[in-house]
């Protein structure tokens, strides 16, 4: 059963800095694996989606890198703005087809 | 629509009555998924339907809970008998399949009382 751990679970961290944010899962076997963000009583919004073939993508100051044979992703967040505070959650979608998702990595960032 | 549209976006019962959530995909999505998040909790997985096949129904937590979708178009999740550990935020999302992008609605905020 794929597990997906996301560390750390909480972050705080000045306005300007650059950060990063981990996700590992345990079944390499993956179609592609996807990071979101989510407000406070709100949905989930698609930041970026990684084929399993592709090594990275990016969209503006984010920048999501996959290593499918160890099970890791990271998304770095370049010049980090309060308007970034959110929860940021990973999931994995493989032979099961539904999205596994972690528990997520509750970012603050101070003016 | 442009979005996954979901309806109710609150609903608040009492205890033993049934409920019906709605979720209305992003046009011409073969893929749609249900989930369910308790407050401060992560996203827990309920169903999976991709176009004709049989829907994946392993993440139902009981009898009590099923749902339905017609062709690839809506899809209601229907909870009876609602206990009070039912109250969260249910969660739909569309693909366009397999390898592709998945969008979320805004939720449903289901409240037991």
């Amino acid at each position: 059963k794929q597990e997906v751990t996301q560390i750390p679970a909480a972050l705080s961290v000045p306005e300007g800095e650059n950060l990063v944010l981990n996700c590992s899962f345990t079944d390499s076997a993956i179609y592609n694996l996807q990071w979101f963000r989510q407000d406070p009583g709100k949905g989930l919004t698609s930041l970026l989606l990684i084929q399993s073939s592709q090594r990275e993508q990016t969209s503006g100051r984010l920048n999501a890198s996959l290593d499918k044979s160890s099970g890791r992703s990271t998304l770095y967040i370049a010049a980090s703005q309060p308007g970034d505070s959110a929860t940021y959650l990973c999931a994995v979608s493989g032979s099961a087809r539904q999205l596994t998702f972690g528990s997520g990595t509750q970012l603050t960032v101070l003016p | 629509g442009a979005g996954v549209s979901q309806s109710p976006s609150n609903k608040v019962t009492e205890k033993g009555k049934d409920v019906e959530l709605r979720c209305d995909p992003i046009s011409g999505h073969t893929a749609l998924y249900w989930y369910r998040q308790r407050l401060g909790q992560g996203l827990e997985f309920l169903i999976y339907f991709q176009g004709n096949s049989a829907p994946d129904k392993s993440g139902l937590p009981s009898d009590r809970f099923s749902a339905e979708r017609t062709g690839e178009s809506v899809s209601t999740l229907t909870i009876q008998r609602t206990q009070q550990e039912d109250s969260a935020v249910y969660l739909c999302a569309s693909s366009g399949g397999v390898n592709t992008e998945a969008f979320f609605g805004q939720g449903t905020r289901l409240t037991v009382v």
